[in-house]
């Protein structure tokens, strides 16, 4: 069964502060995709990044960047200068990638992220 | 333009009411979801449909019943609504599963009174 765990519940921080976000992992599959999305009080899904079991490479996209590690099974999110905007629920999920029962996204709980200005 | 969209985006109702939720997506996905949002932010999916066909069945109580008329269209139906179904219901689309991720619809909050 696959299982994404997001220890921390709710972070809060002030502005311009650096903050990660934890994911941590469990699967049998060896294909597998991890996801970040956020949700903000506007209520919709945003779309933050997909990355599959094959590529461990880093990624940086302005001021948000992810830290895939195997080894460990995570999937560690760092936003950078933290802002105002960024105050949302962020969850990591995880699917098999392939169709059928698999195919389901497993989210983890979610963490509340509050930006202090 | 939007690419999965969901009607009610608000639904209030009462107890022992039949209710349903209509999700279209025009990507030409194969693969169609509803997912639960409840109070504590938890998502959770509930059903899948692949080209019409039901795949992933949660343990969801039998007054939900989805129906997918065609690949593009998943319904969720509700009978006999309870307060316990209050939620957020996202319906979401994909093509290959998480090989090209996933299409969320912007939700529908269901509060039953």
């Amino acid at each position: 069964a696959q299982k994404v765990t997001q220890a921390q519940t709710e972070i809060s921080v002030v502005e311009k502060e650096d903050v990660t976000l934890d994911c941590v992992y469990e699967t049998r599959d060896t294909t597998y995709y991890l996801f970040w999305y956020k949700q903000p009080p506007s209520g919709e899904l945003v779309f933050l990044i997909r990355r599959n079991s094959f590529d461990e490479q880093n990624e940086i996209s302005g001021r948000y960047s992810w830290n895939f590690q195997k080894s460990t099974s995570s999937f560690n999110f760092t936003i950078t200068a933290s802002q105002v905007v960024d105050s949302a629920v962020y969850f990591c999920a995880l699917s098999g990638g392939s169709t059928g029962a698999n195919s389901k996204l497993t989210f983890g709980k979610g963490i509340t992220l509050s930006v202090r200005p | 333009d939007t690419a999965v969209s969901q009607t009610p985006k608000y639904l209030v109702t009462q107890m022992g009411n039949d209710k349903s939720i209509k999700c279209e997506q025009n990507l030409g996905h194969d693969t169609m979801y509803w997912y639960k949002q409840d109070s504590k932010k938890f998502l959770k999916i509930m059903f899948s449909y692949n080209n019409k066909e039901l795949i992933i069945n949660e343990t969801v109580p039998n007054r939900f019943s989805p129906k997918s008329p065609d690949k593009a269209h998943l319904n969720l139906h509700i009978n006999s609504l309870e307060l316990g179904d209050s939620a957020v219901y996202f319906c979401a689309s994909s093509h290959t599963a998480g090989a090209r991720g996933y299409t969320f619809g912007s939700g529908t909050r269901l509060t039953v009174v």
